[in-house]
């Protein structure tokens, strides 16, 4: 059956750094997101991309971090600058045709930030 | 602001004792509600969609429901390997985001 991957599935960073997260979504699958959980915490959506462009973002998605598709298989999360507070599970999904398709989540990448 | 609360935030079961998990949601127009199984350590799998409210979805031993201010999910005869958190998520009409709940965290002992 196929599945999201994300690597690496743990990546311990300086603060301040810059970290890349990535994600190769479901082959067939057309809308992107990336959602965070922070330890003992809900999962929170983070920002959704669609046809090249980030199409819903929420409060959390400020100038610190952006998206991109570099190519027709992989989809990253970029973090400049990083703090001590992004310390989490970040989760990339992908969806089928139609926004009410289920979001398929890959395992996620745990990102310390020491 | 759409808001998720499910209920218990945990449950210890007896392997066999059929139970339900409780998912009560506030949005401003339901395009869908979705349950997920999350295992420590791993994303969220996705289990059911509900569209409206009267739908009722069936795999194994988990029947999810749906009525305009909640939808349960419950659990039949389980087995000590449903043991996991269960997560509940709305995706409003107007938006891309899926809002989750804080989950169950179910344990079925042998």
């Amino acid at each position: 059956e196929p599945e999201v991957t994300q690597t690496p599935s743990h990546q311990v960073t300086q603060m301040g750094q810059e970290v890349i997260l990535r994600c190769v979504p479901i082959s067939n699958h057309l809308y992107f997101y990336w959602y965070r959980q922070i330890l003992g915490q809900k999962v929170e959506f983070l920002v959704s991309f669609y046809n090249n462009e980030i199409s819903e973002k929420s409060e959390i998605f400020d100038d610190q971090f952006s998206v991109e598709r570099p190519d027709g298989s992989n989809f990253t999360l970029k973090i400049r600058s990083t703090k001590l507070e992004d310390s989490a599970m970040y989760f990339c999904a992908s969806s089928g045709q139609g926004k009410d398709q289920p979001q398929h989540f890959g395992d996620g990448t745990r990102l310390s930030i020491l | 602001e759409d808001q998720v609360t499910q209920s218990p935030e945990a449950l210890r079961l007896q392997e066999g004792e059929s139970s339900s998990l409780n998912c009560s949601y506030t949005v401003s127009g339901l395009r869908g509600l979705f349950w997920y199984r999350q295992d420590p350590g791993k994303g969220p799998e996705f289990l059911f969609t509900l569209y409206s409210a009267g739908e009722e979805k069936e795999k194994e031993r988990l029947k999810a429901t749906l009525t305009k201010k909640e939808s349960f999910l419950h659990i039949t005869a389980p087995k000590p390997e449903d043991s996991a958190t269960y997560l509940c998520a709305v995706l409003e009409t107007s938006g891309s985001r899926l809002t989750f709940g804080e989950g169950t965290q179910l344990t079925v002992n042998p």
